[in-house]
């Protein structure tokens, strides 16, 4: 079974600063990656994904994350964090021989400092 | 850009009532899914939905749950009788079919569904 752990359930950055958002994975195959962003009152947007190709994935509003198969991981990054970054973040998984229900992780709240 | 919809954005119901929500998925799409949210907790996944019939489902979607496309456009979550425990934010996603094992799912804005 899948499962997907997001180390820091609340990450506090200052306005400029790097953001960094863990996602490790448990998958018996490499499976598919997601980062999902939730601001206050909204829905999920797909920030980025990892299929294959490329293991270092850009997104959207300044965010890229690389997929490590050596260390299970698929960590979220952004140079230098804006206000407007502040939201929950989460890290997903799916099976790519299924390709349907997604696994979520428990989300990291980022809150961005001025 | 097409998108999901989903009706009502909120819903309260008095505990034991049946609720529906509503989605409208991409018009293209053929795979629909249900996800929930309970507050400050992480998405999990309810259900997916593929040629009329139930594909998958989590050990959440237990009896009270049941799905249905009864038109070409809409997709709906059932619950029959609402428990304390079904407040969460109740999610819809569609996606087309996985090419090479992978579809990305777009998903509905929510419905905040609130039992008292």
């Amino acid at each position: 079974a899948q499962s997907v752990t997001q180390l820091g359930s609340h990450v506090s950055v200052s306005e400029g600063a790097l953001v960094l958002l863990r996602c490790n994975y448990s998958s018996s195959v490499p499976p598919y990656l997601f980062w999902y962003v939730q601001y206050p009152n909204q829905g999920l947007q797909l920030l980025l994904k990892y299929t294959t190709g490329a293991t270092l994935v850009k997104g959207i509003n300044g965010f890229e994350a690389e997929f490590k198969k050596s260390e299970t991981s698929f960590h979220l990054t952004k140079p230098s964090a804006h206000m407007s970054d502040a939201a929950e973040y989460f890290c997903a998984v799916s099976d790519p021989e299924s390709g349907q229900n997604f696994v979520f992780g428990p989300g990291t709240r980022l809150s961005v400092l001025p | 850009e097409p998108e999901v919809t989903q009706t009502p954005s909120h819903q309260v119901t008095q505990m034991g009532q049946e609720v529906i929500l509503r989605c409208v998925p991409i018009s293209n799409h053929l795979y629909f899914y249900w996800y929930r949210q309970i507050l400050g907790q992480k998405v999990e996944f309810l259900v997916s939905f593929y040629n009329n019939e139930i594909s998958e489902k989590s050990e959440i979607f237990d009896d009270q749950f049941s799905v249905e496309r009864p038109d070409g456009s809409n997709f709906t979550l059932k619950i029959r009788s609402t428990k304390l425990e079904d407040s969460a934010m109740y999610f819809c996603a569609s996606s087309e079919p996985p090419l090479a094992g992978y579809n990305e799912q777009f998903f509905g804005p929510g419905t905040r569904l609130t039992v008292l």
